[in-house]
């Protein structure tokens, strides 16, 4: 099993902040990651896939970085829209998610 | 516009058998060359893959939910399912279907299209 650990859990933020939430794997994963957003009571939207491939229509303030075992989802001016819960999801073998990170005010 | 909608059951009694099914509209699932799958989501909790199948029947399974799990798929109705049995309390969920990516290889894939989620709760 790839186990998957989001950091922070929660994070603070405010409007026009930049905001980083890092995504580690317990193994080498290569770039075989994407990021969800969620909203409460909704399904999950994918914003990027293999680690920085825009998902078309995502505002591009959402960047993805990283290779192997430690990723970055960078929001480069948080929005209003913003505040929700990010999943990382690695796919490089079978599929497992990390627990999450809520950005809140 | 390709648009997934789960049915099914909102409640199971515990050991027995959670049954759903995802409507695919908007393309076809023996022609898009997809993979379809499942997700589902303990209240409050996180996300967890369940399992992915193509039109022709070719699947994969979370190698933890592997022994209770099966796919299937109608592509007369443009329809994929989902059973597990044996239930317990700990896999009430919110139950997702969704439409594999394209960018993949192999056994694993990110998620592109989602399904709104059904709610199925196990109880007595």
């Amino acid at each position: 099993d790839i186990q998957m650990t989001q950091s922070p859990s929660t994070l603070s933020a405010s409007v026009g902040d930049r905001v980083t939430i890092t995504c580690r794997a317990s193994q080498s994963i290569n770039t075989w990651l994407a990021w969800y957003q969620q909203k409460p009571g909704k399904a999950p939207k994918l914003l990027i896939y293999r680690a920085s491939s825009l998902e078309s229509g995502v505002p591009s303030r959402f960047s993805g970085s990283g290779s192997g075992t430690e990723f970055t989802l960078t929001i480069s001016s948080l929005q209003p829209d913003d505040f929700a819960t990010y999943y990382c999801q690695q796919y490089n073998s079978y599929s497992s998610f990390g627990q999450g990170t809520k950005v809140e005010i | 516009q390709l648009q997934l909608q789960e049915s099914g059951p909102g409640l199971v009694k515990p050991s027995e058998t959670l049954s759903l099914t995802c409507t695919v509209s908007g393309a076809s699932i023996s022609s898009s060359g997809y993979y379809w799958g499942w997700i589902r989501q303990p209240p409050g909790k996180g996300l967890e893959w369940i399992g992915s199948i193509y039109y022709s029947g070719s699947t994969y399974y979370n190698p933890s939910l592997k022994s209770r799990v099966t796919i299937s798929v109608d592509t007369s109705k443009n329809q994929f399912s989902l059973t597990l049995s044996s239930v317990t309390a700990t896999e009430t969920a919110v139950y997702y279907c969704a439409r594999r990516g394209g960018y993949c290889v192999g056994n694993g894939c990110y998620f592109d299209y989602w399904g709104q989620g059904t709610l199925v709760t196990v109880s007595s």
